[in-house]
């Protein structure tokens, strides 16, 4: 069975805090890939990320860090110094092997407060 | 910008009613995917398109219907509409369907807002 889990429901935090948001992921493939969107109050789905399962090198993109662990099935999140305009919602996906259905978490809504 | 377009952006009917939301693929993508977003449900993969033949389905109501035209754009058709429809509807494109040993990014329109009354 193919399945993603986003725990938090929503976080709330202040301006320039860290924040982490978590994606467990379940699948019985050996080759997969792991994606990230953010969808801001506007509604559009935005690309962050994708990494493949083997690839289990953490990854940083300014504020942005991915933090991959196939031991523990998970495909953590962190936003660095958090900004007004990284509140959105975030969803973790799950993509199958040659195989293009997506399976989507149930997304963390962020709020970062001025 | 995906570079995927929807339209319309906005739409409200009345249940019983059918609509036609339409989709264009970001340039050089063969697939087109189409997603329902609902509160209650979350982003569900409805059907997928590469190069004009179905390729895959999801949890596609047989109310609902798509097809991808030689030009690669996409319909989404909504039939006999319910309250329940109201969602958005989201349509990805990618450069391929399957195969080529990878899985390819989707990249998301700006959605389509299905209001019933």
């Amino acid at each position: 069975a193919q399945k993603v889990t986003q725990a938090q429901t929503e976080i709330s935090v202040v301006e320039k805090e860290d924040v982490t948001l978590d994606c467990v992921y379940e699948t019985r493939d050996t080759t997969y890939y792991l994606f990230w969107y953010k969808q801001p109050p506007s509604g559009e789905l935005v690309f962050l990320i994708r990494r493949n399962s083997f690839d289990e090198q953490n990854e940083i993109s300014g504020r942005y860090s991915w933090n991959f662990q196939k031991s523990t099935s998970s495909f953590n999140f962190t936003i660095t110094a958090s900004q007004v305009v990284d509140s959105a919602v975030y969803f973790c996906a799950l993509g199958p092997y040659n195989f293009n259905k997506f399976y989507f978490g149930s997304g963390t809504k962020l709020n970062v407060k001025p | 910008d995906s570079g995927v377009t929807q339209t319309p952006k906005h739409l409200i009917t009345a249940t019983g009613q059918r609509v036609t939301l339409r989709c264009s693929p970001r340039s050089g993508d063969l697939s087109v995917y189409w997603y329902q977003q609902s509160l209650d449900q979350g982003l569900q993969f409805l059907i997928q398109y590469y190069n004009g033949e179905e390729r895959a389905k999801g949890n596609i109501l047989e109310r609902f219907s798509a097809q991808q035209f030689p030009d690669l754009h996409s319909e989404l058709n909504l039939s006999s509409l319910e309250l329940g429809d109201s969602a958005l509807y989201f349509c990805a494109s990618s450069v391929r369907g399957s195969g080529g040993g990878a899985t390819d990014t989707q990249y998301f329109g700006p959605g389509t807002r299905l209001t019933v009354l």
